[in-house]
This record gives C-alpha cells, sequence and structure tokens, in this order.
C-alpha cells in the first residue's frame, strides 16, 4: 500500500537554528498538509498545498514557517528561527480530493 | 468549546471486551476520520465515514449525521489494540483541514 514518508524520524536542534522536515507524499496525490502535535495536546493544523501554493494555513503558521514542494516529488516544512515551544511531532499527509488523507509516520522535532 | 469531544478520554479494558470510542462535533461535517496513534507517534488512518457504518476486522464505526455523532467500536480486543484513538472531522465550511479531537487512551490488559 502507498505511503507518506517522513523524514527524519526525530531531529533535535538548537533555539534559534533553522530546520527542514521532509514529506514525500503518495505519487499522484495533489493536496498536501502539515499538522503538528504538540505533547499532551491534539493534533492542529498547520498548513495545506495544492496547485504549487498555499491554499491554506491556520494562525500557528507565522512567517517563521515556509512550505516547498521544491522538485514534484518531495514536501518540505522550514522553520526558520526554533523556539522551544516549537517542539512537537510534525505530521505530513497527502490526499488526491482533499477529504481522505494518508497521514505519514511524523518527524520528532526537539528543540533545546 | 472544543468542535470534536471524545470520550472516555482513557479506557482500560481486558482481553476480548468489546469497546466503544465516543466522538460527537458540533460543526457540520462532509467526513469524518477515526484515526490510530501508537506510542511511538506515528498516525494511521482507520476508518473514513460520511454516512453509515464501516466494518474492518475487528473494527466498526458508525456515524449519525444528524445527531452529530459517531462510534468506534473494538471486538474481542486485545492488547495490540493499546494505542490511541482519534477523531477528526472535516468541516462542510469549504476548507480541507481537520479539526481533530484530544483523542482516546486504550490500553489493554492481558
Amino acid at each position: 500500500e502507498p505511503e507518506v514518508t517522513q523524514t527524519p524520524s526525530h531531529q533535535v536542534t538548537q533555539m534559534g537554528q533553522e530546520v527542514i522536515l521532509r514529506c514525500v507524499p503518495i505519487s499522484n496525490h495533489l493536496y498536501f498538509y502539515w499538522y503538528r502535535q504538540i505533547l499532551g495536546q491534539k493534533v492542529e493544523f498547520l498548513v495545506s498545498f495544492y496547485n504549487n501554493e498555499i491554499s491554506e494555513k491556520s494562525e500557528i503558521f507565522d512567517d517563521q514557517f515556509s512550505v516547498e514542494r521544491p522538485d514534484g516529488s518531495n514536501f518540505t516544512l522550514k522553520i526558520r528561527s526554533t523556539k522551544l515551544e516549537d517542539s512537537a511531532m510534525y505530521f505530513c499527509a497527502s490526499s488526491t480530493t482533499g477529504y481522505g488523507y494518508t497521514f505519514g509516520s511524523g518527524t520528532r522535532l526537539t528543540v533545546v | 468549546k472544543n468542535e470534536v469531544e471524545q470520550s472516555p478520554q482513557n479506557l482500560t479494558a481486558q482481553e476480548g471486551e468489546f469497546i466503544t470510542i465516543n466522538c460527537s462535533y458540533s460543526v457540520g461535517i462532509s467526513a469524518l476520520h477515526w484515526l490510530q496513534q501508537h506510542p511511538g507517534g506515528g498516525i494511521v488512518s482507520l476508518f473514513m465515514l460520511s454516512s453509515g457504518k464501516k466494518k474492518h476486522g475487528r473494527l466498526i464505526a458508525t456515524i449519525n449525521i444528524q445527531e452529530k455523532h459517531s462510534s468506534l467500536h473494538i471486538t474481542a480486543s486485545h492488547p495490540r489494540d493499546s494505542a490511541v484513538y482519534i477523531c477528526a472531522v472535516l468541516p462542510t465550511s469549504g476548507t480541507y483541514k481537520y479539526i481533530f479531537g484530544t483523542g482516546t487512551r486504550l490500553k489493554e490488559l492481558a
């Protein structure tokens, strides 16, 4: 069964550093998403991406965050200057229609 | 007020029990997802529902659109079912972003 692949599975970074979280969505999917889950809290929407542009973003997704689909297969989330409160599990998801998602297994980001 | 509420928050079950997890939501929806999150953190989609009932193995999911309520049942529960079960809804407001519940933590005792 096709999978959404996320790398790395765990990343530790110093506060203030830039991080790039990578995702390979399912090849024929058109809609791409990033969600995050702070430890002990519920999953929150960050951003959706369709037709090579952001279609929707949450209040969390401020100027520190950006997304790219650099080569037609990868979908990346960049955090420019990490803060302690960015520590969370980040999930990528993709979909053909925008309704049913396939989630990746997540990247656990720890900012120290 | 949370738009998606789940109950119970925590559940302990003996092997072989019939488990029910409930999800109530306050918005109009076009789809509802039941998801499973294992201790490592990864999320697996179990069901996507827009009406009626779906069954897969020992898992059954039902939805009542009029009542704004869905249930996930596990028949003959097993220790490997230990996980957090999450309900997520897709509002009809023209958005493609899901709203997640806080999850139900199921602990199975052998």
